[in-house]
């Protein structure tokens, strides 16, 4: 069984602070996801990375995917309000297509 | 683009009752997922169904079950529930046809609320 862990599982914050979110695992995954879920809504996809060490940047979020593409950073710098809201990580194994393993989910709350 | 659609919103059921819940997928995709996400939890992968056959299923007893149909909307069905069946549960739609399938892009609908009493 795959599992992701997430962590911190809660980050309470500053408007204006940096935080990074961690996704780990001992299993490789084929490729992974964050998404962004808001309350009373699905999860909305952030960003997909495949390649080991690959960095992606979506305005003030990176994203980083291990060498070993078995684990996942979430780094959002000066963070805003409106930043707050539940960051998931899911991997999608190998041979399974996208039957997503999600870890436990990352609370945010930007304070004003 | 009509996005992923799901019914009910919300459902209050008792122990041991039947439950079928309802999914529309994105226009032009072919396959649905199911999770289901406890609270305070990340979602757990159900079962996926892909041109009306089930693809691949997580850890979940026979009592969930599913069905395709051929305009890719789907039901997931659960028997005999349990206090620990109330979550949210999600549908997720995808299309499989066009590329590397773990590239491929899912889109979540709003969930129902399962209340299981």
């Amino acid at each position: 069984t795959q599992l992701l862990e997430q962590s911190p599982q809660f980050l309470s914050i500053q408007e204006g602070e940096n935080l990074t979110v961690y996704c780990n695992s001992s299993s490789v995954f084929s490729s992974l996801q964050w998404y962004r879920q808001e309350p009373g809504e699905g999860p909305v996809l952030l960003v997909t990375v495949v390649t080991g060490g690959e960095v992606k940047k979506l305005k003030r979020l990176t994203f980083q995917f291990g060498d070993a593409r078995k684990d996942s950073s979430l780094h959002i710098t000066a963070a805003q309000t409106g930043d707050t809201g539940l960051y998931l990580c899911a991997g999608a194994p190998g041979d399974a297509g996208n039957m997503l393993t999600f870890g436990g989910g990352t609370r945010l709350m930007v304070k004003p | 683009e009509t996005g992923v659609t799901q019914s009910p919103t919300h459902l209050i059921k008792t122990r041991g009752q039947q439950v079928t819940l309802r999914c529309s997928s994105q226009s032009g995709h072919n396959t649905v997922s199911w999770y289901q996400q406890a609270l305070g939890q990340g979602p757990q992968f159900i079962f996926q169904y892909y041109r009306e056959e089930e693809n691949g299923r997580g850890n979940f007893p026979p009592r969930f079950s599913g069905l395709q149909f051929p305009n890719y909307s789907s039901e997931l069905n659960v028997n005999a529930l349990e206090l620990d069946d109330s979550a949210l549960y999600l549908c997720a739609s995808s299309s499989r046809d066009r590329g590397p399938f773990f590239r491929e892009t899912q889109y979540f609908g709003p969930g129902t609320r399962l209340l299981v009493l």
